[in-house]
């Protein structure tokens, strides 16, 4: 059965410096995606970041990038140059069988808490 | 702004009360969701809709009951409710075919703060 990791449960960064948020998953499946969403206080899960089991290159989405080691089953995301609007709940998903098309049936970890300070 | 736009933002019922939260989105998305997250905890899936069909119940109990109406609108009837029903419900939807290398994310709306007395 698939699950999704997330062991810190809480982290804090510094403005302006750089912030790794952990994320290991477990599957059989060959084809798989992986997500990153990021949940304000107002609750809203807005998508930022999306890699593919099959995708050579590591995704990057501006300020996002996801250090996707396949081997070791990890897919963590990396923000640069943290802004006090990210801190937030950081949410990391993943779904089984990507190239079948149809509904995405999303795994959550538990979820990291980032707190961004001046 | 977000592109699922959920109503009502906050319900609070009582536990005879019959309610209805509604989800609608226009990005032309065949799959809808209805996701519950407690506080402090990740969302769990309740329902998936795809082309407007019921796909997946998680085993939600009865006193939650889903509806799709048409592709843009979805819709989750509430009878009978328990305090520990008291929950964020997040709707989302997803488009159901796409190429190798995009992104097929769920937009996720603001959700609906149901709380149960």
């Amino acid at each position: 059965a698939q699950k999704i990791t997330q062991t810190q449960p809480g982290m804090f960064v510094q403005e302006k410096e750089a912030v790794t948020l952990d994320c290991t998953y477990d599957t059989s499946d060959q084809s798989y995606g992986l997500f990153w969403y990021k949940q304000p206080s107002s609750g809203e899960m807005i998508f930022l970041i999306y890699q593919g089991s099959y995708d050579e290159q590591n995704a990057t989405e501006g300020r996002y990038s996801l250090n996707f080691q396949k081997a070791r089953k990890s897919a963590n995301l990396v923000i640069s140059a943290s802004q006090l609007g990210d801190s937030a709940m950081y949410f990391c998903a993943m779904r089984e069988g990507m190239f079948s098309g149809g509904y995405n049936k999303l795994i959550f970890g538990a979820g990291t808490r980032l707190a961004v300070h001046p | 702004d977000t592109e699922v736009t959920q109503t009502p933002k906050h319900l609070v019922m009582g536990m005879t009360n019959k309610k209805s939260l509604k989800c609608e989105q226009h990005m032309g998305h065949r799959a809808m969701y209805w996701y519950k997250q407690k506080a402090k905890k990740p969302p769990e899936l309740m329902f998936v809709y795809s082309y407007e069909k019921l796909s997946i119940n998680e085993s939600v109990p009865s006193r939650f009951s889903p509806e799709c109406p048409n592709s843009s609108l979805l819709n989750l009837h509430l009878h009978a409710l328990q305090p520990e029903d008291s929950a964020l419900y997040l709707c989302a939807s997803s488009q159901v075919s796409f190429g190798r290398g995009e992104a097929p994310e769920a937009f996720f709306g603001q959700g609906t703060r149901l709380t149960v007395v």
